[in-house]
C-alpha cells in the first residue's frame, strides 16, 4: 500500500544550521503533500503543504519542493532556531486517506 | 475561530477498565479523524467520521470503536485496557475532503495501569 518515508532522528543541529529532512512516498498520480510540526505537549499543526508537482510550500522560513520525478518533498531551512526544536512528519492526502510518516525528532542546540 | 479541543486532557486507567474520549471539532468541519501516537510505532490511523458516518478505518483491534454525533463532535471508546494502549490520542478535524489540511487538537494522554 502506499506510504511515506522519512528520514529517521534524531536530527541536532546548532542554532543558524542548515535544515533538510528528506520525505518520499510511494502514491501513485498526484497526491498532497505536508509537512506537519509538533511541538512539545501539542498537536500536529500544518506547517506547509503542496498539490501538485513542482509547487513550492513555504513557511515560516521552511520550503519544501513537489517532486514527481523523484516522488519526494524534503524540507528545508536555511538558519534553525532553537524554537524550531520538534517533531516533524511528513504526510500524503491521496484517494480517501492521508498517510503520515514516522516523524522526525529535530533538536537545536543554542 | 475555536480551535480542535479534547477532553479529557489526561486520564489514568487501569488494565480491564474501558474509557471514552471526546472531541469538539472546528465548527463548520463534518469530518473527524482519531490518531494514536505511541514513541514506538509512531502516528497511527485509527478511523474518521464524517456527517456521522465511519468513512475510513484502520487496522486496529475491535476494542477500539467511535461515534460521530449530529454536532459533528465524536467520542472514541476503548473497552477492556491493555498496558499497551497508554498513548496520545488524537483527533483532527478538516473541512471537506480526508485529505484536505487536518487540524489537530492537543491530544487526551492516556496512562494504563
Amino acid at each position: 500500500g502506499d506510504s511515506v518515508t522519512q528520514m529517521e532522528g534524531p536530527v541536532t543541529l546548532s542554532e543558524e544550521a542548515f535544515l533538510t529532512i528528506n520525505c518520499t512516498y510511494t502514491a501513485t498520480g498526484y497526491p498532497s503533500l505536508f509537512w506537519y510540526v509538533q511541538y512539545p505537549g501539542e498537536g500536529l499543526q500544518l506547517l506547509l503543504k503542496a498539490t501538485k508537482a513542482d509547487d513550492k510550500g513555504s513557511n515560516k522560513g521552511f520550503e519544501a519542493t513537489y517532486r514527481k520525478e523523484t516522488t519526494s518533498f524534503h524540507l528545508e531551512k536555511g538558519s534553525v532556531q532553537v524554537s524550531d526544536s520538534a517533531v516533524y512528519f511528513c504526510a500524503q492526502g491521496g484517494d480517501d486517506k492521508i498517510i503520515f510518516g514516522k516523524g522526525t525528532r529535530l533538536h537545536i542546540l543554542p | 475561530k475555536a480551535g480542535v479541543t479534547q477532553t479529557p486532557r489526561y486520564l489514568i486507567k487501569t488494565r480491564g477498565q474501558q474509557v471514552t474520549l471526546s472531541c469538539s471539532p472546528i465548527s463548520g468541519h463534518r469530518s473527524v479523524s482519531w490518531y494514536q501516537q505511541t514513541p514506538g510505532q509512531g502516528l497511527q490511523f485509527l478511523f474518521e467520521y464524517f456527517s456521522e458516518t465511519q468513512r475510513n478505518k484502520g487496522n486496529f483491534p475491535g476494542r477500539f470503536s467511535g461515534r460521530q454525533f449530529s454536532n459533528s463532535r465524536s467520542e472514541m471508546n476503548v473497552s477492556t485496557l491493555e498496558l499497551g494502549d497508554s498513548a496520545l490520542y488524537l483527533c483532527a478535524s478538516v473541512a471537506g475532503r480526508s485529505t484536505d489540511t487536518q487540524y489537530f487538537g492537543p491530544g487526551t494522554r492516556l496512562t494504563v495501569l
